[in-house]
Protein backbone atom coordinates (compact mmCIF):
# COMPACT_ATOMS: atom_id res chain seq x y z
CA UNK A 1 0.00 0.00 0.00
CA UNK A 2 1.24 3.49 -0.97
CA UNK A 3 1.54 5.88 1.92
CA UNK A 4 0.87 9.71 1.50
CA UNK A 5 2.27 11.70 3.83
CA UNK A 6 1.47 15.66 4.19
CA UNK A 7 2.95 19.19 5.67
CA UNK A 8 3.04 20.81 7.20
CA UNK A 9 0.36 19.35 9.44
CA UNK A 10 -1.14 22.76 10.08
CA UNK A 11 0.20 25.76 8.14
CA UNK A 12 -0.92 28.99 9.49
CA UNK A 13 -0.97 32.09 6.74
CA UNK A 14 -3.21 35.36 6.58
CA UNK A 15 -5.56 36.11 3.66
CA UNK A 16 -3.47 37.09 0.64
CA UNK A 17 0.05 35.23 1.60
CA UNK A 18 0.76 32.22 -0.87
CA UNK A 19 0.49 28.58 0.64
CA UNK A 20 2.34 25.62 -0.51
CA UNK A 21 0.90 22.32 0.69
CA UNK A 22 3.13 19.01 0.41
CA UNK A 23 2.34 15.50 -0.42
CA UNK A 24 4.86 12.93 -0.57
CA UNK A 25 4.57 9.24 -1.31
CA UNK A 26 6.42 6.20 0.04
CA UNK A 27 6.64 4.92 -3.27
CA UNK A 28 5.85 6.57 -7.01
CA UNK A 29 3.18 7.24 -7.85
CA UNK A 30 1.26 8.13 -11.40
CA UNK A 31 0.82 11.82 -12.07
CA UNK A 32 -2.81 10.47 -13.59
CA UNK A 33 -3.65 9.28 -9.81
CA UNK A 34 -2.82 12.32 -8.15
CA UNK A 35 -5.86 14.36 -6.47
CA UNK A 36 -6.05 17.00 -3.90
CA UNK A 37 -9.76 17.56 -2.11
CA UNK A 38 -10.54 20.77 0.32
CA UNK A 39 -12.65 20.03 3.29
CA UNK A 40 -14.44 22.36 5.44
CA UNK A 41 -16.01 21.69 8.57
CA UNK A 42 -18.60 19.87 8.59
CA UNK A 43 -18.92 19.43 4.53
CA UNK A 44 -18.16 16.48 2.18
CA UNK A 45 -14.93 16.57 0.56
CA UNK A 46 -14.54 19.07 -2.94
CA UNK A 47 -12.23 18.04 -5.67
CA UNK A 48 -9.97 20.55 -5.97
CA UNK A 49 -7.15 18.60 -8.54
CA UNK A 50 -6.93 15.50 -10.72
CA UNK A 51 -4.46 14.37 -12.61
CA UNK A 52 -1.65 16.17 -10.17
CA UNK A 53 -1.91 19.88 -12.09
CA UNK A 54 -5.64 20.22 -13.33
CA UNK A 55 -8.51 22.23 -12.07
CA UNK A 56 -11.69 20.60 -11.43
CA UNK A 57 -14.59 22.45 -12.65
CA UNK A 58 -15.19 25.48 -10.85
CA UNK A 59 -11.83 25.86 -9.23
CA UNK A 60 -10.58 29.34 -9.20
CA UNK A 61 -7.07 29.23 -10.60
CA UNK A 62 -5.56 30.50 -7.19
CA UNK A 63 -5.47 27.08 -6.63
CA UNK A 64 -2.64 25.29 -9.11
CA UNK A 65 -1.26 21.39 -8.75
CA UNK A 66 2.47 20.26 -9.34
CA UNK A 67 4.73 17.46 -8.63
CA UNK A 68 5.75 13.70 -10.27
CA UNK A 69 6.70 10.74 -8.95
CA UNK A 70 6.66 11.09 -4.67
CA UNK A 71 6.51 14.85 -4.17
CA UNK A 72 3.70 16.58 -5.43
CA UNK A 73 3.00 20.08 -4.22
CA UNK A 74 -0.46 22.45 -4.00
CA UNK A 75 -0.47 26.14 -4.48
CA UNK A 76 -2.58 28.68 -3.24
CA UNK A 77 -1.51 31.76 -4.80
CA UNK A 78 -3.48 34.49 -2.81
CA UNK A 79 -5.19 33.06 0.10
CA UNK A 80 -8.57 34.10 0.45
CA UNK A 81 -10.89 33.97 3.26
CA UNK A 82 -13.00 30.91 2.38
CA UNK A 83 -9.58 28.80 1.39
CA UNK A 84 -8.94 27.96 5.22
CA UNK A 85 -10.01 24.75 5.76
CA UNK A 86 -8.53 21.21 5.36
CA UNK A 87 -6.35 19.64 2.09
CA UNK A 88 -6.15 16.00 1.70
CA UNK A 89 -4.60 14.05 -1.24
CA UNK A 90 -5.41 11.35 -3.00
CA UNK A 91 -3.93 8.49 -5.22
CA UNK A 92 -4.88 5.13 -6.72
CA UNK A 93 -2.06 2.46 -7.02
CA UNK A 94 -3.87 -0.62 -6.45
CA UNK A 95 -6.28 0.69 -4.55
CA UNK A 96 -7.23 4.36 -3.10
CA UNK A 97 -4.80 6.19 -0.16
CA UNK A 98 -5.52 9.44 1.03
CA UNK A 99 -3.32 11.53 3.26
CA UNK A 100 -3.32 12.51 6.77
CA UNK A 101 -4.25 15.88 5.94
CA UNK A 102 -3.20 19.67 6.37
CA UNK A 103 -4.90 21.90 8.63
CA UNK A 104 -4.83 25.60 6.83
CA UNK A 105 -5.10 28.09 9.49
CA UNK A 106 -5.82 31.85 9.73
CA UNK A 107 -3.14 33.77 11.83
CA UNK B 1 -27.80 19.63 -11.00
CA UNK B 2 -25.44 16.33 -9.96
CA UNK B 3 -26.26 15.16 -6.47
CA UNK B 4 -26.17 12.05 -4.33
CA UNK B 5 -27.82 11.97 -0.93
CA UNK B 6 -26.72 9.31 1.90
CA UNK B 7 -28.89 7.71 3.83
CA UNK B 8 -29.77 4.53 6.54
CA UNK B 9 -27.18 5.70 8.99
CA UNK B 10 -27.66 5.46 12.91
CA UNK B 11 -26.57 3.88 16.20
CA UNK B 12 -26.08 0.29 15.92
CA UNK B 13 -24.52 -2.59 18.52
CA UNK B 14 -21.47 -3.68 17.97
CA UNK B 15 -21.84 -7.01 16.01
CA UNK B 16 -25.09 -5.81 14.34
CA UNK B 17 -25.75 -4.68 10.49
CA UNK B 18 -26.86 -1.84 8.79
CA UNK B 19 -27.80 -0.96 5.10
CA UNK B 20 -26.64 2.37 3.72
CA UNK B 21 -27.97 3.51 0.60
CA UNK B 22 -27.15 6.69 -2.05
CA UNK B 23 -29.36 7.76 -4.02
CA UNK B 24 -27.76 9.48 -7.30
CA UNK B 25 -29.64 12.03 -9.18
CA UNK B 26 -28.74 14.73 -12.16
CA UNK B 27 -26.61 12.45 -14.05
CA UNK B 28 -26.33 9.06 -15.90
CA UNK B 29 -25.86 6.71 -13.20
CA UNK B 30 -25.15 3.44 -14.84
CA UNK B 31 -22.30 4.97 -16.51
CA UNK B 32 -20.02 5.85 -13.81
CA UNK B 33 -17.86 3.65 -10.97
CA UNK B 34 -19.32 4.49 -7.70
CA UNK B 35 -17.13 4.50 -4.39
CA UNK B 36 -17.91 5.13 -0.46
CA UNK B 37 -15.29 6.98 1.39
CA UNK B 38 -15.74 7.13 5.64
CA UNK B 39 -13.88 9.42 7.93
CA UNK B 40 -14.39 9.18 11.50
CA UNK B 41 -15.09 11.71 14.35
CA UNK B 42 -12.09 13.80 14.07
CA UNK B 43 -9.65 11.53 11.62
CA UNK B 44 -8.62 11.91 8.00
CA UNK B 45 -10.59 10.44 4.85
CA UNK B 46 -10.34 6.81 4.41
CA UNK B 47 -11.64 4.98 0.94
CA UNK B 48 -13.46 1.87 2.02
CA UNK B 49 -14.92 0.40 -1.42
CA UNK B 50 -15.61 0.96 -5.23
CA UNK B 51 -17.64 -1.10 -7.71
CA UNK B 52 -17.56 -0.83 -11.18
CA UNK B 53 -20.74 0.51 -13.49
CA UNK B 54 -22.18 -3.20 -13.79
CA UNK B 55 -21.46 -4.24 -10.25
CA UNK B 56 -19.14 -6.68 -12.13
CA UNK B 57 -16.23 -5.69 -10.23
CA UNK B 58 -16.00 -4.25 -6.50
CA UNK B 59 -12.84 -3.73 -4.42
CA UNK B 60 -12.45 -3.26 -0.69
CA UNK B 61 -9.91 -1.62 1.70
CA UNK B 62 -8.73 -4.83 3.75
CA UNK B 63 -10.33 -3.43 7.10
CA UNK B 64 -13.84 -4.60 5.80
CA UNK B 65 -13.55 -7.72 3.75
CA UNK B 66 -15.75 -10.04 4.22
CA UNK B 67 -17.49 -7.54 6.33
CA UNK B 68 -18.82 -5.37 3.81
CA UNK B 69 -20.58 -5.46 0.62
CA UNK B 70 -21.00 -2.70 -2.01
CA UNK B 71 -24.04 -3.27 -4.28
CA UNK B 72 -25.89 -0.84 -6.63
CA UNK B 73 -29.23 -1.41 -8.78
CA UNK B 74 -28.87 1.32 -11.60
CA UNK B 75 -32.45 1.06 -12.43
CA UNK B 76 -33.08 2.81 -9.17
CA UNK B 77 -29.38 4.95 -9.45
CA UNK B 78 -28.62 3.92 -5.70
CA UNK B 79 -26.10 2.70 -4.44
CA UNK B 80 -25.68 0.73 -1.21
CA UNK B 81 -23.27 -0.64 1.28
CA UNK B 82 -24.38 -3.28 3.34
CA UNK B 83 -22.17 -3.36 6.52
CA UNK B 84 -21.97 -6.50 8.87
CA UNK B 85 -19.92 -7.58 12.01
CA UNK B 86 -19.54 -3.74 12.97
CA UNK B 87 -16.88 -2.83 14.97
CA UNK B 88 -16.28 0.36 16.90
CA UNK B 89 -13.35 1.36 14.61
CA UNK B 90 -16.32 1.19 12.11
CA UNK B 91 -17.84 4.16 13.45
CA UNK B 92 -17.65 7.04 11.29
CA UNK B 93 -19.62 9.59 8.44
CA UNK B 94 -19.90 7.27 5.25
CA UNK B 95 -19.74 9.56 1.97
CA UNK B 96 -21.23 8.15 -1.16
CA UNK B 97 -18.80 9.36 -4.25
CA UNK B 98 -18.50 9.51 -8.10
CA UNK B 99 -15.32 7.85 -9.01
CA UNK B 100 -14.35 9.08 -12.29
CA UNK B 101 -11.81 6.26 -13.73
CA UNK B 102 -10.37 6.71 -17.31
CA UNK B 103 -7.27 8.43 -17.79
CA UNK B 104 -7.30 10.23 -14.72
CA UNK B 105 -8.89 8.39 -11.37
CA UNK B 106 -10.46 10.71 -9.28
CA UNK B 107 -13.96 10.74 -6.93
CA UNK B 108 -15.86 14.16 -8.49
CA UNK B 109 -19.11 14.46 -6.97
CA UNK B 110 -19.30 13.35 -3.14
CA UNK B 111 -22.76 13.63 -1.19
CA UNK B 112 -23.13 14.93 2.33
CA UNK B 113 -22.34 11.93 4.25
CA UNK B 114 -24.39 9.97 6.21
CA UNK B 115 -23.10 9.28 10.50
CA UNK B 116 -22.79 5.36 11.59
CA UNK B 117 -22.06 5.48 15.40
CA UNK B 118 -21.40 1.42 16.51
CA UNK B 119 -21.52 1.42 20.62
CA UNK B 120 -23.15 -0.49 22.81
Amino acid sequence: EIVLTQSPGTLSLSPGERATLSCRASQSVSSSYLAWYQQKPGQAPRLLIYGASSRATGIPDRFSGSGSGTDFTLTISRLEPEDFAVYYCQQYGSSFTFGQGTRLEIK
Amino acid sequence: EVQLVESGGGLVQPGGSLRLSCAASGFIFSSYWMSWVRQAPGKGLEWVANIKQDGSEKYYVDSVKGRFTISRDNAKNSLYLQMDSLRAEDTAVYYCARYRRGFYYYMDVWGKGTTVTVSS
